[in-house]
């Protein structure tokens, strides 16, 4: 079964803190997602990865930065944690080499910044 | 922006079809239409997409009329655990060297009661 993994389904951290959001797939995809989904928003995009060491902002890149240094691995980084970053994170993957363009998400993390 | 419009929620009795609109009519040529679903507290989960011609897949079925600006998603048999948000999508498809994120707007909240 494909499988896209986040670290933690549930997270507290304080206000000023440095947060970390990991998230591995195990498909060789070669495209990465952060979303994060808020009520009465829907999902929105935050940065996503076509290739190692690449990156492109999404809509709401403000207050996070994001690191692939492995083609598995995604990782969110939130420097300095905000009450307004209080939300559910949903990584996900996908490939170009099918024409689904099928997004394999991961079950999300839940953060809440206090 | 999402490029496509529907309606904020629906409701289905369990055992009948649940008929999902979308409209995108500023699509073009190249673009699929996609649709996902999000059920409570879980990613988002691809079920189908078509470019022209209607689909059906062991999930649900298709319809695009032919000018392309409006699609239907049919689920034949509602269940409780149809119970979710979908979300109707388009862009490029990725053989067709379209390599834009999804964009997901609000989506259809439909409910299936017994």
């Amino acid at each position: 079964d494909v499988k896209v993994t986040q670290s933690s389904r549930y997270l507290v951290k304080r206000t000023g803190e440095k947060v970390f959001l990991e998230c591995v797939q195990d498909m060789d995809h070669e495209n990465m997602f952060w979303y994060r989904q808020d009520p009465g928003l829907g999902l929105r995009l935050i940065y996503f990865s076509y290739d190692v060491k690449m990156k492109e902002k999404g809509d709401i890149p403000e207050g996070y930065s994001v690191s692939r240094e492995k083609k598995e691995r995604f990782s969110l980084i939130l420097e300095s944690a905000s009450t307004n970053q209080t939300s559910m994170y949903l990584c996900a993957s996908s490939t170009d080499a099918e024409n689904t363009g099928e997004l394999f998400f991961g079950e999300g993390s839940r953060l809440t910044v206090l | 922006d999402a490029k496509t419009t529907q309606p904020t929620s629906m409701d289905c009795a369990e055992g009948r079809a649940a008929n999902l609109p979308c409209n995108h009519s500023t699509i073009s040529g190249n673009e699929y239409v996609y649709w996902y679903r999000q059920i409570h507290s879980q990613g988002p989960q691809y079920i189908i997409h078509g470019l022209k011609n209607n689909e059906t897949n062991e999930m649900a079925s298709l319809i695009i009329t032919e000018d392309r600006k409006s699609s239907t998603l049919i689920l034949p048999h509602a269940t409780l655990r149809d119970t979710a948000v979908y979300y109707c999508i388009v862009r490029v498809g990725p053989l067709l060297g379209g390599n834009t994120p999804l964009v997901f707007g609000k989506g259809t909240r439909l409910s299936v009661i017994a």
